[in-house]
């Protein structure tokens, strides 16, 4: 069983901060997304990542995946009370498989 | 392009009964994904329909099954209620395989009482 954890579980910030959420895992996973999930809503897929070492930006956003494929990390930077939330990694494994994280709640405070 | 749609929002139900969930995606999307969501587990996976056929299964009990109609409508039932089965039911849907770009409905809140 693939297994992906998130850390940390909770993050509370102060609008302007940076900060960066991690998923990891054991297994190779094809490709790993990324998603946002706000409350009372579905989750909404912010970036697919495939390739090992590989780097997207969007806006303040800026995701990676290890080198590996193990492991991926979402960097936020200047953080602001919209980017509240909680963030969800996905792992592709066989078959079209997604493995999801536990995902990390952020709460960015004006 | 209207969005993936779940009916109904809420539900509260008791332990023993069933209930049967509904999902419409997005026009010309024909594979459904059904996840479950509760605080403890996160979103676990339950199963994934494609044309018509369940193509991808999550170790959820025989309780747990579903169906996808030609016009690729799903609807998701559950059996004999447990109060563990008090979650957020997510259903998605893709184009061609959940690694597709997956777009989320609401969901459906489900408490077993």
């Amino acid at each position: 069983t693939q297994l992906l954890e998130q850390s940390p579980q909770f993050l509370s910030i102060q609008e302007g901060e940076n900060l960066t959420v991690y998923c990891n895992s054991s297994s190779v996973f094809s490709s790993l997304q990324w998603y946002r999930q706000e409350p009372g809503e579905g989750p909404v897929l912010l970036v697919t990542v495939v390739t090992g070492g590989e780097v997207k930006k969007l806006k303040r956003l800026t995701f990676q995946f290890g080198d590996a494929r193990k492991d991926s990390s979402l960097h936020i930077t200047a953080a602001q009370p919209g980017d509240t939330g909680l963030y969800l990694c996905a792992g592709e494994g066989s078959n079209y498989k997604l493995t999801f994280g536990k995902g990390t709640l952020l709460t960015v405070n004006p | 392009k209207a969005g993936v749609t779940q009916t109904p929002r809420y539900l509260i139900k008791t332990r023993g009964q069933q209930v049967t969930l509904s999902c419409s995606p997005i026009s010309g999307h024909r594979s459904v994904s059904w996840y479950q969501q509760t605080p403890g587990q996160g979103l676990q996976f339950l199963f994934e329909y494609f044309s018509e056929t369940q193509r991808n299964k999550g170790n959820f009990p025989g309780r747990f099954s579903g169906r996808q109609f030609s016009n690729s409508r799903s609807e998701m039932n559950v059996s004999t209620l447990e109060l563990g089965d008090s979650a957020l039911y997510l259903c998605a849907s893709s184009l061609a395989t959940p690694t597709d770009t997956q777009y989320f409905g609401p969901g459906t809140r489900l408490t077993v009482l």
